[in-house]
């Protein structure tokens, strides 16, 4: 059974811009989390869906918005890049999306770079 | 909501030594607690976990207790080995509608040959 994949793996920005970034999660999994990795904050929660609905959201400011399809396949957008963007972003996947009873499978990640 | 309170890194071993990584956490009610390993280059997968209280996880010889008195998770390896080297993260999950995990900081490991 393929994983969760990401793409791209790799962007590079500059201040301003907008970026999308997405996520195929495994196979007949409807939740799909994304996270913000970077050395100095660490692992910090972004948002959750399943069966295309946002059910929790960090504490990351409006610029940070994320959608998923009706096939469970997620994209995150973030609009206005700042350089504290930058950093891997994580996406992870399970059935429904319940830590204490289903496994989250992590994608690589997408290594967002912005000038 | 949850916290959580890991021991900081670098920590860098021999082959075979013992190791031992910190983890206290905050959160409501009985949290699951999981243990998670990232790779270089790779993103995190689950390495244990435990459901209540007293329950032990174990994973590729990795250990850590569920100590709900002293509300850690410390994870525990007899003998390390070069392949173990990664960082390690603990996540409390308090359960309930919370669909997200809270990651401790996470602990670099370098086991050298």
């Amino acid at each position: 059974k393929a994983g969760v994949t990401q793409t791209p793996r790799y962007l590079i920005k500059t201040r301003g811009q907008q970026v999308t970034l997405s996520c195929s999660p495994i196979s007949g999994h409807r939740s799909v989390s994304w996270y913000q990795q970077t050395p100095g904050q660490g692992l910090q929660f972004l948002f959750e869906y399943f069966s295309e609905t946002q059910r929790n959201k960090g504490n990351f400011p409006g610029r940070f918005s994320g959608r998923q399809f009706s096939n469970s396949r997620s994209e995150m957008n973030v609009s206005t890049l700042e350089l504290g963007d930058s950093a891997l972003y994580l996406c992870a996947s399970s059935l429904a999306g319940t830590p204490t009873r289903d496994t989250q499978y992590f994608g690589p990640g997408t290594r967002l770079t912005v000038l | 909501g949850d916290s959580v309170t890991q021991m900081e890194g670098p920590v860098t071993l021999s082959e075979e030594a013992f190791l031992t990584i910190n983890c206290t956490y905050t959160a409501t009610g009985y949290p699951s607690l999981f243990w998670y390993v990232q790779y270089p280059g790779e993103g995190l997968q689950l390495l244990l976990k435990a459901t209540k209280a007293d329950d032990k996880g174990s994973n590729k010889g990795f250990e850590a207790t569920y100590r709900k008195e002293t509300t850690s998770f410390h994870l525990e390896k007899g003998s390390v080995q070069v392949s173990d080297s990664a960082v390690y993260f603990c996540a409390p999950h308090s359960g309930g509608s919370n669909y997200k995990l809270t990651f401790g900081k996470g602990t670099l490991l370098t086991v050298n040959p």
